[in-house]
């Protein structure tokens, strides 16, 4: 099956640092993935559309200036959280589809579980 | 209201039993449909597409009820590694690539 690598895992990082997360797709190209973020006890929330060689598409109310996505290829998206603090302490999940089409299901990379204290 | 409902539950179930609950949705154009499995601190794993027809993977079955705008998941003989969130999956529109997640339904196996 497509498997969607992220990394990495969980970070704890101190208020003001920037941290990165990266986003693979392993065995399929992906020319658009998508970044979600989930806070305790809620749904996953859509924050921004990557797209390989262009800029990528932000949901309302989430900052394009803190939230820097890169996707330089066909396989690799990064998300990097600017200048972290408390309340950007989140689950961070990245996901892509094998087919590029509307009707199939996404895969999600292991989430990356970001503590900033 | 929210883009996708779901009963909180949780559901608790004794090993063996039947468990169903549904989920609704908004967008009438919504075309794609799935549930995913989370479980605790994990992220999502697809469970199985839903199709117009309904259908079925082994103990799960799901339907779509266009007209009502919901969708289902029934569990048949429970097991215990059937606990986890179930989380209700809509593509926002008509030829829409973005999903939109319900907040998930948590179903509780127990011994």
């Amino acid at each position: 099956g497509a498997v969607v690598s992220q990394h990495p895992s969980w970070v704890i990082c101190k208020s003001g640092t920037s941290v990165k997360i990266e986003c693979r797709s392993l065995d399929f190209q992906a020319t658009t993935m998508f970044w979600y973020r989930q806070f305790p006890k809620q749904s996953l929330m859509l924050m921004a559309t990557s797209n390989e060689g262009s800029k990528a598409t932000y949901e309302q109310g989430v900052e394009k200036d803190k939230f820097l996505i890169n996707h330089a290829s066909l396989t690799l998206s990064t998300l990097t959280v600017t200048s972290a603090h408390p309340e950007d302490s989140s689950f961070y999940i990245c996901s892509a589809r094998p087919g590029n089409t509307y009707n199939s299901p996404l895969h999600f990379g292991n989430g990356t579980r970001l503590t900033v204290t | 209201r929210k883009e996708v409902e779901q009963d909180p539950g949780p559901f608790n179930v004794p090993e063996g039993a039947t468990v169903a609950f549904n989920c609704t949705y908004s967008n009438s154009a919504s075309q794609s449909f799935f549930w995913y499995r989370q479980d605790c601190r994990k992220e999502p794993k697809l469970l199985m597409s839903v199709y117009s027809s309904g259908n079925e993977d082994g103990r799960f079955t799901a339907q779509l009820n266009r007209a009502s705008q919901y969708i289902s998941l029934l569990i048949r003989d429970s097991k215990l590694s059937d606990s986890a969130t179930y989380l209700c999956v809509v593509n926002m529109g008509a030829g829409d690539y973005k999903l939109s997640f319900g907040a998930g339904t948590t179903v509780t196996v127990r011994a």
